[in-house]
């Protein structure tokens, strides 16, 4: 079974600081794909980064793969109330899998 | 352009009921999963079609699981005999084959399965 780490778990942050989340594995993954996901809905793609090293923006947001494939970041600048929501990282394990492995999520607030 | 639509949005039921929820995915994507999630966990896989080939299952989906895909459109996840473990979001995604080197799921609202 291939394991996704994320943290923290929980992070609480006033509106305008930034952040740095962490999604971290044992394993090498294909691809990882960044998602968030609010009370009740189910989760929004955010990016999906597939080369070792490959750096993605999106807006205030921006992530991160690691040179060997087993972790990444997502690193969000002048946060806003808005960013607020659970923060799912998913990996596909190797050539011939579809199936995604999610990490259980960081959980942001940004209080105004 | 719709995203993946999953009805019914909420389902309670008593122990012991059978339920039948409905997938529509994004209309191009012939790729379709189903996920389960619990409080507090990310989604974990349940099975995938690719048109109305299903050829992946998880052991999580026990024997009193069953999905379909009979026109290679919509799916259902019909749960029989359902126990209080079962309450979870059971979540819909779909993808399109060959866009990258992977899919790229996206996701439906879920439906929120309360077995009382």
């Amino acid at each position: 079974t291939q394991l996704l780490e994320q943290s923290p778990q929980f992070l609480s942050i006033q509106e305008g600081e930034n952040l740095t989340v962490y999604c971290n594995s044992s394993s090498v993954f294909s691809s990882l794909q960044w998602y968030r996901q609010e009370p009740g809905e189910g989760p929004v793609l955010l990016v999906t980064v597939v080369t070792g090293g490959e750096v993605k923006k999106l807006k205030r947001l921006t992530f991160q793969f690691g040179d060997a494939r087993k972790d990444s970041s997502l690193h969000i600048t002048a946060a806003q109330p808005g960013d607020t929501g659970l923060y799912l990282c998913a990996g596909v394990p190797g050539a011939g899998s579809y199936q995604l492995t999610f990490g259980k999520g960081t959980k942001l607030s940004v209080i105004p | 352009d719709t995203g993946v639509s999953q009805n019914p949005r909420h389902k309670i039921t008593k122990r012991g009921q059978n339920v039948t929820f409905r997938c529509d995915p994004i209309s191009e994507h012939n790729r379709l999963y189903w996920y389960r999630q619990t409080l507090g966990q990310g989604p974990e896989f349940l099975t995938y079609f690719q048109n109305e080939a299903q050829l992946e299952k998880s052991r999580l989906l026990s024997d009193r699981f069953s999905a379909e895909r009979p026109k290679g459109s919509f799916s259902t996840l019909e749960i029989q005999r359902t126990e209080q473990g079962d309450s979870a979001m059971y979540l819909c995604a779909s993808s399109q084959q060959g866009g990258l080197v992977i899919d790229e799921q996206y996701f439906g609202p879920g439906t929120r399965l309360t077995v009382t």
